[in-house]
């Protein structure tokens, strides 16, 4: 079956500008997180869906980011007021449930903020 | 602080020969898991080999095979027989269990990228 998708795989905007990135789970699975990865700060939690609630947002780095979940499935990241040190690739994950063991991983939008 | 620590940051090694990486980890919780995750080129995370704190084995896949030694708090990832195929960055990760309730999110360690020689 299909894995975590990811869209767009790359994305390039301008300081201050909003961005929406988007990522599909595996059919079925109730758990969501997204992550963060970068040069200076390595791979970093952002926040966790447990089906369409967020029982963990303390990865957030700061109230430009948000972060939801629809229909138990699809799951938007915006960032608001895009800032350069926002510039990294955001990986998204899901499980079938918060408990398994293994995370399956997209493949990443990598986003650059000029 | 930082819960898990990979003082690699690069490793080579011949094919056909076996390879340690090394990694080791803070955490209070006396139930957690520890898990190695590679990342080619490509940027796709790829699931490799779990431990759970409690496993009295050492858990092994395939060529990966994981050394678990709790009292130094160490969870070292050993590939066997490497393949230039094996040459990809290299994550040890943990997941505690918050308040009893394991809801999945992983520390990971700064990496190490592996190099394999033919």
């Amino acid at each position: 079956g299909a894995g975590v998708s990811q869209s767009p795989s790359n994305k390039v905007t301008e300081k201050g500008k909003d961005v929406e990135l988007r990522c599909d789970p595996i059919s079925g699975h109730t758990a969501l997180y997204w992550y963060r990865q970068s040069l200076g700060q390595g791979l970093e939690f952002l926040i966790y869906f447990q089906g369409n609630s967020a029982p963990d947002k303390s990865g957030l780095p700061s109230d430009r980011f948000s972060a939801e979940r629809t229909g138990g499935s699809v799951s938007t990241l915006t960032i608001q007021r895009t800032q350069q040190e926002d510039s990294a690739v955001y990986l998204c994950a899901s499980s079938p449930s918060g408990t398994r063991v293994e995370q399956f991983f997209g493949p990443g939008t990598r986003l650059t903020v000029l | 602080a930082q819960k898990i620590t990979q003082t690699q940051p690069g490793m080579f090694v011949q094919e056909k020969e076996a390879v340690t990486l090394d990694c080791t980890y803070d955490t209070s919780d006396q139930s957690y898991g520890l898990f190695w995750y590679k990342q080619p080129s490509s940027g796709e995370m790829i699931f490799l080999i779990y431990q759970g704190s409690y496993d009295e084995q050492n858990a092994t896949e395939g060529r990966y095979s994981l050394n678990f030694q709790k009292a130094r708090k160490s969870a070292n990832l050993v590939i066997s027989a490497s393949q230039l195929g094996d040459s990809a960055m290299y994550f040890c990760a943990m997941r505690e269990h918050a308040g009893g309730t394991s809801y999945g999110k992983l520390t990971f360690g700064q990496g190490t990228i592996l190099t394999v020689h033919p």
